[in-house]
């Protein structure tokens, strides 16, 4: 596609429930992160694919959280039993990257705002 | 652990003045990038810096990287309102961290 693309834009859940964000890299990206905004504030590394490599999972919070990328494109980023503490901006971002190649430049979507109440 | 520092986080400014945002990282990297991010907005790709020395322009701001200090900086000429925004500097080191952001703003 033309830039990465996030899905939903807004999301508002109540607490307890488990939620599923989806974001579509860009096509020919084979790496691809989600980091975490929460108001007013910077931005929180959650989980990072590179490729067929086994993802960096360092960044995320607890083990409410899970990410998945099938076929190296697409990724759903999962959250089970949301708390309040969850809510924030959610943003995913993707870049080009091949063996000897420099420019790692991520491009992002839109997020998804998520809302717990 | 890469950690990417910004300072200052927040600024405030007067139009037509000058001033520099700072960005330290802690592990060796040669792969910079700064970001735009308006309110209620996404990222925006501002400048790639990717060796020693790398300068880069464009209008009112100039960015550079000296891989050696670990240190970027985000200069601004003669600030405009249009600037007002915050700005990230992020750092590849096997994965890409962010700073904690400057937001940046310009009075009349």
């Amino acid at each position: 596609g033309a830039g990465v693309s996030q899905s939903p834009s807004n999301k508002v859940t109540e607490k307890g429930k488990d939620v599923e964000l989806r974001c579509d890299p860009i096509s020919g990206h084979t790496a691809l992160y989600w980091y975490r905004q929460s108001l007013g504030q910077g931005l929180e590394f959650l989980i990072y694919f590179q490729g067929n490599s086994a993802p960096d999972k360092s960044g995320l919070p607890s083990d409410r959280f899970s990410a998945e990328r099938t076929g190296g494109s697409v990724s759903t980023l999962t959250i089970q039993r949301t708390q309040q503490e969850d809510s924030a901006v959610y943003l995913c971002a993707s870049s080009l990257y091949r063996r000897g190649w420099v420019n790692t430049e991520a491009f992002f979507g839109q997020g998804t705002r998520l809302t717990v109440v | 652990e890469l950690k990417v520092e910004q300072n200052p986080l927040f600024l405030s400014m007067q139009e037509g003045k000058n001033y520099t945002i700072y960005c330290n990282y802690s592990t060796t990297s040669d792969r910079l990038y700064w970001y735009r991010q308006d309110p209620g907005k996404s990222l925006e790709s501002l400048f790639v810096l990717l060796s020693n020395g790398a300068v880069k322009q464009e209008g009112r701001l100039m960015a550079s990287l000296d891989t050696k200090a670990r240190l970027s900086t985000l200069h601004i000429t003669a600030a405009v309102h249009d600037l007002s925004a915050t700005y990230f500097c992020a750092v590849d080191g096997n994965d890409m961290r962010f700073g904690a952001g400057t937001r940046l703003t310009v009075k009349p």
